[in-house]
């Protein structure tokens, strides 16, 4: 089966830095993804990783270890509009998604 | 510009009342995938196709039909056979291969009134 843990929300500071968990015990792994999504909205892209290591674009970075089943998105100099939900998602080799229930980010001033 | 059109926005069901969702895609994407997300909750995967006439059950298929006759489009229907269908309906995309992630469209809320 396929199981995909995130917290379930989260507040931070305006300027901080916040460091989002996922863990996923899936059957098949072609990729982990992280999508931002605003309430009301369709899931954004943010990163993407298949390799063990740190992938950098900007205040977002995403990390991942395939050996512990671990990924984390860490977001740098938050910002207001950085409140919404952060879906972790791992790609199987079928070419289908299997989502976390997202974490809820509150950014508080 | 090239994307993923859901339509419409929002809709409105009489109990008992089957209703389509459209979703049109202009990518050339091979793999179409219909998703629900509850209130506070993840994404469920209802159905999906990864090529034309041909489509698989997802998790949550019951209550809900497919049709895969284009490669641009994939319309799901809700069925009066669907216990609890007030929900956020998301429409996807991907093309083969490992480096590539979804394309949502926009959503489609229904709601039973």
């Amino acid at each position: 089966g396929q199981n995909i843990d995130q917290p379930t929300e989260m507040t931070a500071t305006e300027g901080a830095i916040v460091q989002i968990n996922c863990t996923y015990q899936t059957s098949g792994f072609n990729g982990l993804f992280w999508y931002q999504q605003h309430a009301g909205e369709a899931p954004t892209f943010l990163s993407y990783n298949v390799l063990d290591g740190l992938e950098e674009k900007g205040r977002f970075s995403s990390f991942l270890s395939r050996s512990k089943g671990y990924s984390y998105l860490l977001l740098k100099e938050l910002q207001m509009k950085d409140s919404a939900s952060y879906l972790c998602a791992v790609k199987d080799n079928f070419n289908k998604f299997y989502f976390g229930s997202g974490t809820k980010l509150n950014v508080k001033p | 510009d090239g994307g993923i059109t859901q339509s419409p926005k929002y809709l409105f069901r009489k109990e008992g009342q089957n209703v389509t969702l459209s979703c049109e895609q202009n990518l050339n994407h091979d793999a179409m995938y219909w998703y629900r997300q509850d209130p506070g909750q993840g994404l469920r995967l209802i159905y999906y196709s990864q090529i034309v006439n041909d489509f698989q059950k997802g998790d949550i298929a019951e209550g809900y039909s497919v049709s895969r006759e284009k490669k641009e489009s994939f319309p799901l229907t809700v069925t009066s056979a669907q216990k609890n269908p007030t929900a956020f309906y998301l429409c996807a995309s991907s093309t083969r291969g490992p480096l590539y992630g979804y394309t949502f469209g926009s959503g489609t809320r229904l709601t039973i009134v």
